[in-house]
């Protein structure tokens, strides 16, 4: 079955510091994924999808099918990065269905 | 372009009554999909639609739960004779026809039953 898994729930770091939010999926499949992004009261966006391989916000991430992991880096964390990241896979079939994780928050703390 | 509109923000109902959720997919987007936010969980997929047709439902309760998107309009998500465990975010996403993309997300409807 398909599944998305984002061990952590609460990530806290200072500002400066580096970050990994970390995502692990199970998919047979040839992979899509993403990472969304959901500030204080508002709307999820999409942050980063891995065909792209672009930096969005100082944040970078690389699908390891390997380790079945698609992990979210920033090497300095600021302040405006807090916020609910969520991890989401993408099955194949002719559609976007996305299956997301549970989502890691974020806190940056100065 | 204003986006996907999801309406209202907020809905309270009591147990036992009717919920309408609509979404109004951003213009040019054929393809709607909607999901739970259970407090405390992740987005869980309920269902997807092109108009006029339900493609895939495979995440919507069995029972109560129906969604439609119609030839004019928005589309609707409707729940009936709620219950508190109903209580969530729901949001609405669109996207183009086999768009590798991702989604554009609305800001959600928050449904809480007293």
């Amino acid at each position: 079955a398909q599944r998305v898994t984002q061990p952590e729930k609460l990530l806290s770091v200072f500002k400066g510091a580096p970050v990994e939010l970390k995502c692990n999926y199970s998919y047979s499949g040839s992979p899509e994924l993403f990472w969304y992004v959901q500030y204080s009261r508002q709307r999820l966006q999409l942050l980063l999808r891995h065909i792209s391989r672009e930096s969005i916000k100082g944040f970078t991430a690389d699908l390891n099918k390997g380790e079945t992991s698609f992990h979210l880096k920033k090497p300095f964390a600021q302040e405006e990065d807090s916020a609910m990241y969520y991890c989401a896979l993408s099955i194949s079939g002719g559609y976007n269905k996305l299956i997301f994780g549970a989502g890691t928050r974020l806190a940056v703390h100065p | 372009n204003a986006g996907v509109m999801q309406n209202p923000r907020h809905l309270v109902r009591r147990r036992g009554q009717e919920a309408r959720l609509r979404c109004s997919p951003m213009k040019g987007h054929s393809h709607v999909y909607w999901y739970r936010q259970l407090p405390e969980e992740g987005l869980k997929f309920m269902v997807y639609l092109q108009k006029e047709n339900i493609i895939d439902e495979s995440g919507m309760p069995k029972e109560r739960f129906s969604a439609e998107f119609p030839k004019e309009g928005p589309s609707i998500l409707r729940i009936q004779q709620v219950v508190r465990g109903d209580s969530a975010a729901y949001f609405c996403a669109s996207s183009p026809p086999l768009s590798g993309n991702g989604y554009t997300f609305g800001s959600g409807t928050r449904l809480t039953v007293v």
